[in-house]
């Protein structure tokens, strides 16, 4: 079946520090990727994006490139802020399915 | 209308007790989901509706749990005779069916604690 595999957290980084979360997928179908963020007892917030290879996802300063050839799509941020101390969660969903598989999610923790 | 809305936003119940959660969608979305998360996790496919049909059941789901969505809109998703097990995040979310591949939108969550 369809899966995502992300990168085990905690990550811990300095403000301003260069983030990269890795993440990959295994989808039957042509899927679209998704990151979403949690912030601790909410639900979780579309973070960015992308539905078809190549596209790139931007929000907020992140980003992330559908890479169909490597069937990845990181997560990166030039210069994170303490505010982005958050769990964040790669997904996937497919056509025909309609349900979204997410991964086990990383928790960044931000230090200033 | 300001997103998915879930109520209670938290439960604490004694074991053996049953409990019920609603979520109301965005108002024009047809498609809605529940998931569960535990501590540590991501979130748990359980069931999905387009519309009031309810078109697919994890195998997480046991027979203890039942969900509806009775005309269309609102839902509620009730654990009967609750185990500590049961203990988790319960998430809704939904989406709009014509847009292909859209991303679902997510409610806050209903936090049950089985004691």
């Amino acid at each position: 079946g369809d899966s995502v595999t992300q990168m085990e957290g905690p990550v811990t980084l300095s403000e301003e520090a260069f983030l990269t979360i890795n993440c990959t997928y295994t989808a039957t179908g042509y899927p679209s990727l998704f990151w979403y963020v949690q912030y601790p007892g909410e639900g979780l917030q579309l973070l960015l994006k992308a539905t078809k290879a190549d596209d790139k996802g931007s929000n907020k300063g992140f980003e992330a490139t559908y890479r169909k050839e490597t069937t990845s799509f990181h997560l990166e941020k030039g210069s994170v802020q303490v505010s982005d101390s958050a769990v964040y969660f790669c997904a996937l969903t497919t056509s025909g399915t309609y349900k979204y598989i997410f991964g086990t999610g990383t928790r960044l923790k931000v230090l200033a | 209308d300001t997103g998915v809305s879930q109520n209670p936003r938290h439960k604490i119940t004694k074991r053996g007790q049953n409990v019920t959660f609603r979520c109301d969608p965005i108002s024009e979305h047809n498609r809605l989901y529940w998931y569960r998360q535990t501590l540590g996790q991501g979130p748990e496919f359980l069931t999905y509706f387009q519309n009031e049909a309810q078109l697919e059941k994890s195998r997480l789901l046991s027979d203890r749990f039942s969900a509806e969505r009775p005309k269309g809109s609102f839902s509620t998703l009730e654990i009967q005779r609750t185990e500590q097990g049961d203990s988790a995040m319960y998430l809704c979310a939904s989406s709009l069916a014509r847009v292909e591949n859209t991303e679902a939108f997510f409610g806050q969550g209903t936090r049950l604690t089985v004691v």
